[in-house]
């Protein structure tokens, strides 16, 4: 079946300029995670929602990253007024979340990230 | 919080050594514990993971065991192929699958005919 699905795979943006990131997770799955990947700083993770819910906003890097989920499914990561410390790998995961199985699978499928590079 | 903590390479072994990466991890409740490997090119893939004290993970050859008196996770590989060439990261959640994974900072694994 298809997998976690990611888009744009790459994009270059100029310092100051809004960018939107897509995640298509797998269906079904009630999860999704969103982390970035940098040399820096490793994998962080961001945000997850659960149906279109983000319980916890915390790990955003600063208040010019917001994300949404509509409809259970698809899921864009915003972010305004882009820095070049944003340049990173942004990666989305999916899962079964613990209750929706009974016990122990909610193994997070990644997507193939979007590279993002700002000038 | 919850960190997670692996040796970094990279970690350069000929073909059929043994391998060993360390992965040690600090948290509050009773986490369950994740191999994730990142081959050249390719996204993110599970290679293994324990939900539990005393569990062993194992894929492909590789396993690894949750030791809680240790905190510990390594991952070992009896004879690894050069096909095993690939950056390996440990990975840890507070258990219900809730939060998002913590990361170690991952492990370059090049392995030489």
């Amino acid at each position: 079946g298809a997998g976690v699905s990611q888009s744009p795979s790459n994009k270059v943006t100029e310092k100051g300029k809004d960018v939107e990131l897509r995640c298509d997770p797998i269906s079904g799955h009630t999860a999704l995670y969103w982390y970035r990947q940098s040399l820096g700083q490793g994998l962080e993770f961001l945000i997850y929602f659960q149906g279109n819910s983000a319980p916890d906003k915390s790990g955003l890097p600063s208040d010019r990253f917001s994300a949404e989920r509509t409809g259970g499914s698809v899921s864009t990561l915003t972010i305004q007024r882009t820095q070049q410390e944003d340049s990173a790998v942004y990666l989305c995961a999916s899962s079964w979340r613990l209750r929706d199985r009974g016990f122990g699978d909610y193994e997070q499928y990644f997507g193939p990230g979007t590279r993002l590079t700002v000038t | 919080g919850n960190s997670v903590t692996q040796m970094e390479g990279p970690v350069t072994l000929s073909e059929e050594a043994f391998l060993t990466i360390n992965c040690t991890y600090t948290a509050t409740g009773y986490p369950s514990l994740f191999w994730y490997v990142q081959y050249p090119g390719e996204g993110l893939q599970l290679l293994l993971k324990a939900t539990k004290a005393d569990d062993k993970g194992s894929n492909k050859g590789f396993e690894a065991t949750y030791r809680k008196e240790t905190t510990s996770f390594h991952l070992e590989k009896g004879s690894v192929q050069v096909s095993d060439s690939a950056v390996y990261f440990c990975a840890g959640n507070s258990g219900g699958g809730a939060d998002g994974l913590t990361f170690g900072k991952g492990t370059h694994l090049i392995i030489q005919p």
